[in-house]
């Protein structure tokens, strides 16, 4: 089974509104992290937000906003005001608790988001 | 600061030849990580290392991959010899110790072997 599944290959948003990015996971670990990238066309991965297993308040980072739902396994990226510079691929990725050091990232296939003027 | 480096930023080899690939991580991460984008796909990890030792390389095809960090500092990448399904974008990444341990990732080496 997929840890992260996206099941938006792609979504259409005009300038100004705000869209929601699905992401959804499977883990049997109680420690675990949420992790956004936004991907442009450059290729370079900027790291967007996080979110805890055991934060109990959704994460905000300016514009971006993390609706975290524990027990759907549900972690959706969510994008206010959406402006030009936006379109990009997005990949949700996740990294389980590991004692023995690996800190792996576990992404899904992406979401390539497309701001309309 | 300075993000994490990677050079050189476009490759083009013939199938069976050797290539190397290089990156200097954020000043003071720890960790560094190799990852593989194949088009149309999330990144995979390669090998991570904590300073100059290999913690994670289950998925590294250690036939024809090798990665080393001998300093602890910058690292190197190598696929001798390459193969067409090789061609991909080759990320770094680094990170440091303290928690949530964020990977910041470089600007990427796009291969394509021909």
């Amino acid at each position: 089974a997929q840890k992260i599944t996206q099941t938006q290959p792609g979504m259409f948003v005009q300038e100004k509104e705000a869209v929601t990015l699905d992401c959804t996971y499977d883990t049997s670990d109680q420690s675990y992290g949420l992790f956004w990238y936004k991907q442009p066309s450059s290729g370079e991965m900027i790291f967007l937000i996080y979110q805890g297993s055991y934060d109990e308040q959704n994460a905000t980072e300016g514009r971006y906003s993390l609706n975290f739902q524990k027990a759907r396994k549900s972690a959706n990226l969510v994008i206010s005001a959406s402006q030009l510079g936006d379109s990009a691929m997005y990949f949700c990725a996740m990294r389980e608790g590991h004692r023995t050091g690996r800190r792996a990232l576990t992404f899904g296939s992406g979401t390539r988001l497309q701001v309309q003027p | 600061e300075a993000g994490v480096a990677q050079s050189p930023r476009y490759k083009i080899i013939e199938k069976r030849q050797s290539v190397a690939f290089w990156c200097n991580p954020i000043s003071g991460h720890a960790t560094l990580y190799w990852y593989q984008q194949i088009l149309g796909q999330g990144p995979k990890l390669l090998i991570q290392f904590q300073n100059n030792g290999v913690v994670d390389d289950s998925q590294l095809p250690k036939d024809r991959f090798s990665a080393e960090r001998l300093k602890g500092v910058d690292s190197t990448l190598k696929i001798q010899p390459a193969k067409l399904e090789d061609s991909a974008v080759y990320l770094c990444a680094s990170s440091s110790t303290g928690w949530p341990e964020t990977q910041y990732f470089g600007p990427g080496t796009r291969l394509l072997v021909l």
